[in-house]
């Protein structure tokens, strides 16, 4: 069984360009979740795919968007970069149901915004 | 939305020693989260629990779901328990696909 990974490892981007983070899910989970975790703080949820449509939306602009592929890898874009983008990107795979299933998070994307 | 707070934010203590951190949340809901962060930003999911106790190790997680209270022990505290542990729960009291709202964390650091 493998465990959630996540591609690239870190990035740095200039403000106004777009990312693509990829994640692939744990063997098995159709159910990713995708958070933002700025500097000291704790993760803030962007958004979940289910069977590759997205089934629920955190407090985040539409230039942030995803989609889940049939294999349930993930991907996240952000369009039009600020520098309040720069974060680590964690995403989260699981069985649905948060309350019931356990998350398994990747390592995650660190994204420099200059 | 469920709001979730943690205690101590900060917490030094020597090798050995008993630790406890608390995480409290205001929506009632079915599980709780404790994750562990280690510099360089990677989280591992240490517990999911719904009622009662969990151990896995040296470290033990209790929850009060009437209290809405949970808390994590690490006994005989080591110094590669050094990290930033992390309490998080469903959002909304329905769960779903509202994702998760995550304590500040904990940065625990056990000195030798």
């Amino acid at each position: 069984e493998t465990g959630v990974t996540q591609s690239p490892t870190h990035l740095i981007k200039t403000r106004g360009q777009q990312v693509t983070l990829r994640c692939s899910s744990q063997s098995g989970h159709n159910t990713v979740s995708w958070y933002q975790q700025a500097l000291g703080q704790g993760p803030q949820f962007i958004f979940q795919y289910y069977r590759e449509e997205e089934n629920g939306r955190g407090n985040f602009p539409p230039r942030f968007s995803g989609l889940q592929f049939p294999n349930y890898s993930s991907e996240l874009n952000v369009n039009a970069l600020e520098l309040d983008d720069s974060a680590l990107y964690l995403c989260a795979s699981s069985l649905p149901g948060l309350s019931s299933y356990e998350q398994y998070f990747g390592p995650g994307t660190r994204l420099t915004v200059t | 939305k469920n709001e979730v707070e943690q205690s101590p934010q900060n917490l030094t203590a020597q090798e050995g020693e008993f630790i406890t951190i608390n995480c409290s949340y205001s929506v009632g809901i079915s599980a709780l989260h404790w994750l562990q962060q280690h510099p360089g930003g990677g989280i591992v999911s240490l517990f999911m629990l719904s009622s009662g106790k969990k151990k896995h190790g040296r470290l033990i997680a209790t929850i009060n779901i009437q209290e809405k209270h949970s808390s994590l022990h690490i006994t005989a505290s080591h110094p590669r328990d050094s990290a930033v542990y992390i309490c998080a729960v469903p959002s909304y009291s329905g769960g779903g696909a509202d994702g998760l709202t995550f304590g500040k964390g904990t940065h625990l650091i056990i000195q030798p």
